[in-house]
């Protein structure tokens, strides 16, 4: 079974450009989460989207938008870039088990911004 | 979600069980216990949940104290791959708030 994969790996972008993050969830799983893991920080929860709708957000300015497809991949747009947003960027999909949440993580796209 | 304070870090021998402890004295009934992995600069990787009672699987087992303020998670047989930063998080079970990761506890495993 293919995991959670997310493109580019790497993303260089400019102050002010605007980035865009693809994520394809676990095959059956129609929950995409985002996080933020900025260097020396721990995760931080970025957006929740299921059944193609954004069920909630973290707490992160509205210049950090996405969706999710019919076939629930998912996209991240971050606009108006700042240098503080270089980060690795994990995407995650889950499936409910039992009643708990198991998350299933992609490796993440590195963005740095210049 | 409930706070959660685990060791900063542990060292462990290869091939002994490693315990890693996890206090979360303020968990609400309905928020459960899950345990993830981080090896460096990959994705987290989901190792095991519960709610009330013990749980194992391929990969580990979790123990849960009776009032649930405190759980330990136990790796049987520790290997050098093992090594990794353990996060133990307490979150409700509809998945709503997405998880809140602290800082860990960062495991090295001696060979």
């Amino acid at each position: 079974e293919a995991g959670v994969t997310q493109s580019p790996t790497h993303l260089i972008k400019t102050r002010g450009q605007q980035a865009t993050l693809r994520c394809s969830p676990i095959s059956g799983h129609t929950s995409v989460y985002w996080y933020q893991q900025a260097l020396g920080l721990g995760l931080q929860f970025l957006l929740w989207y299921d059944e193609g709708e954004e069920r909630n957000r973290g707490n992160f300015p509205p210049r950090f938008s996405g969706r999710q497809f019919p076939n629930y991949s998912s996209e991240l747009n971050v606009n108006a870039l700042e240098l503080e947003d270089s980060a690795l960027y994990l995407c995650a999909s889950s499936i409910l088990t039992g009643g708990g949440y198991e998350q299933y993580f992609g490796p993440g796209t590195r963005l740095t911004v210049t | 979600d409930a706070k959660t304070t685990q060791p900063t870090s542990m060292d462990c021998a290869e091939g002994r069980a490693a315990n890693l402890p996890c206090n979360h004295s303020t968990i609400s009934g309905n928020e459960y216990v899950y345990w993830y992995r981080q090896i460096h600069s990959q994705g987290p990787q989901y190792i095991i949940h519960g709610l009330k009672n013990n749980e194992t699987n391929e990969m580990a087992s979790l123990i849960i104290t009776e009032d649930r303020k405190s759980s330990t998670l136990i790796l049987p047989h520790a290997t050098l791959r093992d090594t990794a930063v353990y996060y133990c998080i307490a979150e409700r079970g509809g998945g709503a708030d997405g998880l809140t990761f602290g800082k860990g506890t960062h495991l090295i495993i001696q060979p």
